[in-house]
């Protein structure tokens, strides 16, 4: 399969740990990217490859992998990270690439 | 700075044809594999196409295969998506977002281009 499922909905209290996970056969072999999207912009990098944060994300975020699920954690979050999250990899052949369907956090 | 810009969206009866720019600046357009994805009203991220550095490999959703073909022009810093045989199904916000070999992460995006099918 070239799914990649993740929960619709997660929320967390300010400054608690949660954790966004994303699951599909595809991740047995690669790695999942992580974006964070606000209302109206566009989608931002925020981890990608075993666990790596492009320049000026927060080190609250931090992703891990196990067998066909890739996680995305943030510790300590904070309310601007109210943001709809999506995870992405390629598929097995590695041409084509697929999307999770999102997963809307809720900073409590 | 470094960033993609869009260009050409609209509105398009069904059936219709709409090609979309986007503009590189900021960095070595030419070595960076290119991808468009759109994002539905209310809808999730959805792969549309992508393209190699070098325009060998190209490669299309299920959903525009056929329909939609992307292209490239190093030497002017653009990418492009020619939307041909438009359905209201791919009314979206469409972005061009590069794609680092090395990171195997989509680490650009433009801000989007709204596409609206609809008669």
């Amino acid at each position: 399969s070239s799914e990649l499922t993740q929960d619709p909905a997660v929320s967390v209290a300010l400054g608690q740990t949660v954790r966004i996970t994303c699951q599909g056969d595809t991740l047995r072999g690669s790695y999942a990217s992580w974006y964070r999207q606000k209302p109206g912009q566009a989608p931002l990098l925020v981890i990608y490859g075993r666990n790596n944060r492009p320049s000026g994300i927060p080190d609250r975020f931090s992703g891990s992998s196990s067998g066909d699920t890739a996680s995305l954690t943030i510790t300590g979050a904070q309310a601007e990270d109210e943001a709809d999250f999506y995870c992405n990899s390629r598929d097995s052949s590695g041409n084509l690439v697929v999307f999770g369907g999102g997963t809307r956090l809720t900073v409590l | 700075e470094v960033q993609l810009v869009e260009s050409g969206g609209g509105l398009v009866k069904p059936g219709g044809s709409l090609r979309l720019s986007c503009a590189a600046s900021g960095f070595i357009f030419s070595i960076y594999r290119m991808n468009w994805v759109r994002q539905a009203p209310g809808k999730g991220l959805e792969w549309v196409s992508s393209i190699s550095s070098d325009s060998t490999y190209i490669y299309y959703a299920d959903a525009v295969q056929g329909r939609f073909t992307i292209s490239r022009d190093d030497a002017k810093n653009s990418l492009f998506l020619q939307m041909n045989s438009l359905r209201a199904e791919d009314t979206a916000v469409y972005y061009c977002a590069r794609e680092d070999y090395v990171r195997g992460a989509f680490d650009l995006w433009g801000q989007g281009k709204m596409v609206t099918i609809s008669s």
